[in-house]
């Protein structure tokens, strides 16, 4: 099946500082999707994607759909102490179909 | 819009006993349900594929048996674990799509965490 692999698996970092993390693919989707989970709680929705080399942001988030639809990244500038949680990228393959998790990005920002 | 609701948010059961755990679709028609589970500092991992109507898709290795999955409307899936055991703790999260606008991404419920004394 299709794999998603997801990096780095966990990031410390100070408050203010920016962060990066990325997704790759051996195959193609048609939406990149960004997710943040919070413990105890199901993910919530940061960012879609559904155009290939599409940039998208919200709020101090950034993120973009490679051009070839097999990679994604995530940037979030001037952290907080609220980033933190885990970062899941999702791949779909069409509209409605299921989706390809990454492995997540654990996120800890000191104050 | 495209939210998503899943009750219980916790429950604890013994060993043995049934637990039904529910996912509502609050303002639009859910035609496919996903149920998926998760362990501790893991990602999320695919049960099943819930289309109204008609019989679950269960990944491979998931028991059907042992996860039973009910979408008998538009707008709620239900799944039962059967005679649970403590290694079925675990937090299970459901999502939904359906008479979603084109390009209207996939939201989640909120979680079941689920413990098995």
């Amino acid at each position: 099946g299709q794999q998603l692999n997801q990096s780095p698996q966990s990031m410390f970092i100070q408050e203010g500082e920016d962060v990066s993390m990325n997704c790759t693919s051996s195959s193609i989707f048609n939406t990149w999707l960004w997710y943040k989970q919070d413990p105890g709680e199901g993910p919530v929705l940061l960012i879609a994607l559904y155009k290939a080399g599409e940039l998208t942001s919200n709020g101090r988030l950034t993120a973009q759909f490679g051009i070839t639809r097999k990679d994604s990244f995530l940037n979030i500038s001037a952290s907080i102490p609220s980033d933190v949680g885990i970062y899941f990228c999702a791949g779909e393959e069409t509209s409605g179909s299921r989706l390809t998790f990454g492995e997540g990005t654990q996120l800890t920002v000191n104050p | 819009g495209a939210v998503v609701s899943q009750h219980p948010s916790r429950v604890i059961c013994k060993s043995g006993t049934s637990v039904k755990i529910e996912c509502r679709s609050l303002d639009f028609q859910a035609t496919t349900m996903f149920w998926y589970r998760q362990f501790p500092k893991k990602s999320l991992m695919l049960m099943a594929t819930s289309n109204e109507g008609s019989k679950a898709t269960y990944e491979q290795g998931v028991e059907k048996d042992k996860f039973l999955i009910n979408h008998a409307s538009l707008t709620l899936s239900t799944l039962t674990v059967t005679s649970a055991h403590p290694e079925d703790s675990s937090f299970y999260i459901c999502s939904a799509t359906g008479d979603r606008e084109e390009n209207s991404p996939l939201h989640f419920g909120n979680g079941t965490r689920l413990t098995v004394t």
